[in-house]
């Protein structure tokens, strides 16, 4: 596609349901990053996946988090017993081969809302 | 870790009116990006720069990288309604073929009518 598309756009669950995000990458783009944005707030790195590499997982913020990415297309976030904390904008960026340092282009983001 | 430091954290200017925002950090950085975003939306590439000192302007944005490439710029000239959003600094981390953001939390400007 043209741009990165996510979704859903919006979500809305009960407290300790699991979700899932997902993310269509730009076709081609080897480099994907899924950030987390709080209301008011910058972006909160949670993973990367470049290419076949092991991904950086340093972001994830419990075990409750994880991500999966197909080769380089689609991922999928994935958030299990879902809290009232993990309500934010959930952002996924991609890039292409060796061009992250030129800039990343980045989605709509995924509104999560936890009741 | 690595941080970035952007100042102010909000401003509020009337449309006309010139403003500079700053992007901090006591590390070194193989580039630097500027981001705008907009209610409801992801953040939108505005700017790469690469070499310290280097100076890129878009329009009434001027946009500097450090000479030691720790820190960065962006003056806006005769500020626009349309220039209201959530200005981003991010610093890029090159090695082995990765490139890894590091972001700033923010510059949250509006220009008043």
């Amino acid at each position: 596609g043209a741009g990165v598309s996510q979704s859903p756009s919006n979500k809305v669950t009960e407290k300790g349901k699991d979700v899932e995000l997902r993310c269509d990458p730009i076709s081609g783009h080897t480099a994907l990053y899924w950030y987390r944005q709080r209301l008011g707030q910058g972006l909160e790195f949670l993973i990367y996946f470049q290419g076949n590499s092991a991904p950086d997982k340093s972001g994830l913020p419990s075990d409750r988090f994880s991500a999966e990415r197909t080769g380089e297309s689609v991922s999928t976030l994935t958030i299990q017993r879902t809290q009232q904390e993990d309500s934010a904008v959930y952002l996924c960026a991609s890039s292409k081969a060796g061009q992250g340092n030129y800039g990343y282009t980045f989605g709509s983001g995924t509104r999560l809302t936890v009741v | 870790t690595q941080l970035l430091e952007q100042s102010p954290q909000f401003l509020s200017i009337q449309e006309g009116e010139n403003l500079t925002v700053y992007c901090n950090s006591s590390s070194v950085f193989s580039s630097l990006q500027w981001y705008r975003q907009e209610p409801g939306e992801g953040p939108v590439l505005l700017v790469t720069v690469v070499t310290g000192g280097e100076v890129k302007k878009l329009k009434r944005l001027t946009f500097q990288f450090g000479d030691a490439r720790k820190d960065s710029s962006l003056h806006i000239t005769a500020a626009q309604p349309g220039d209201t959003g959530l200005y981003l600094c991010a610093g890029v981390n090159s090695g082995a073929g990765s490139y890894q953001l590091t972001f700033g939390k923010g510059t949250k400007l509006s220009v008043i009518p």
